[in-house]
């Protein structure tokens, strides 16, 4: 079966940097995703590990380690625009190269 | 940015209506999708197609039928919508031609049924 767990809420201040973490159950892993998602509006991509290691893009840096079934999003100099929930998907081999998604983390950050 | 449309985006409709959501785009992708999500809840997977002519069910039971007779059009439709439909619909595509199939998301339905 499929099972993906993220932290509901987080909240962080302005300037700072925030890692949210997301584990994963799988019985064909093929790729892992990070988007965000503002209030009331569609997911937008922010990064993809299909390999253990670091992916860096920006102030988003995205880490996967697929024996332990883990991953994090790393946000850096953190703004108020980073308001938002972030999913966790991960592309499942034996369900169609399908994607399940996590319940979504919803960041506040403060001034 | 990605070239994904649905219309309408806003909908309110009486309960036995028969309602089409539209999904188009224009980046001749062969996978579509459709998703489900209630307002603070994860997304879950209805409807997809691997390409013309394809179409299967998701993981989450649904009343909605698709087609896929152009490849990049994607409509879902409700024979008879129930107040139980209320929710927002998000339609998705990607390439499996692409390395990493990446998701791109329209900007969703919002559907309520009164």
């Amino acid at each position: 079966g499929q099972n993906i767990d993220q932290p509901t809420e987080m909240t962080a201040t302005e300037g700072a940097i925030v890692q949210i973490n997301c584990t994963y159950q799988t019985s064909g892993f093929n790729g892992l995703f990070w988007y965000q998602q503002h209030a009331g509006e569609a997911p937008t991509f922010l990064s993809y590990n299909v390999l253990d290691g670091l992916e860096e893009k920006g102030r988003f840096s995205s880490f996967l380690s697929r024996s332990k079934g883990y991953s994090y999003l790393l946000l850096k100099e953190l703004q108020m625009k980073d308001s938002a929930s972030y999913l966790c998907a991960v592309r499942e081999q034996n369900y169609g190269q399908n994607f399940v998604f996590g319940p979504g983390t919803r960041l506040s950050v403060l001034p | 940015e990605a070239d994904i449309y649905q219309t309408p985006r806003y909908l309110v409709i009486g309960t036995g209506k028969k309602i089409t959501l539209e999904c188009s785009q224009t980046m001749g992708h062969d996978k579509m999708y459709w998703y489900q999500q209630d307002p603070g809840m994860e997304l879950h997977l209805i409807h997809y197609s691997y390409g013309v002519n394809s179409t299967e069910k998701g993981d989450l039971s649904s009343e909605s039928t698709v087609s896929r007779i152009r490849t990049e059009h994607f409509p879902l439709t409700l024979e008879s919508a129930r107040p139980s439909h209320t929710s927002q619909y998000l339609c998705a595509s990607s390439a499996s031609t692409s390395g990493a199939e990446t998701q791109y998301f329209g900007p969703g339905t919002r559907l309520l049924v009164l």
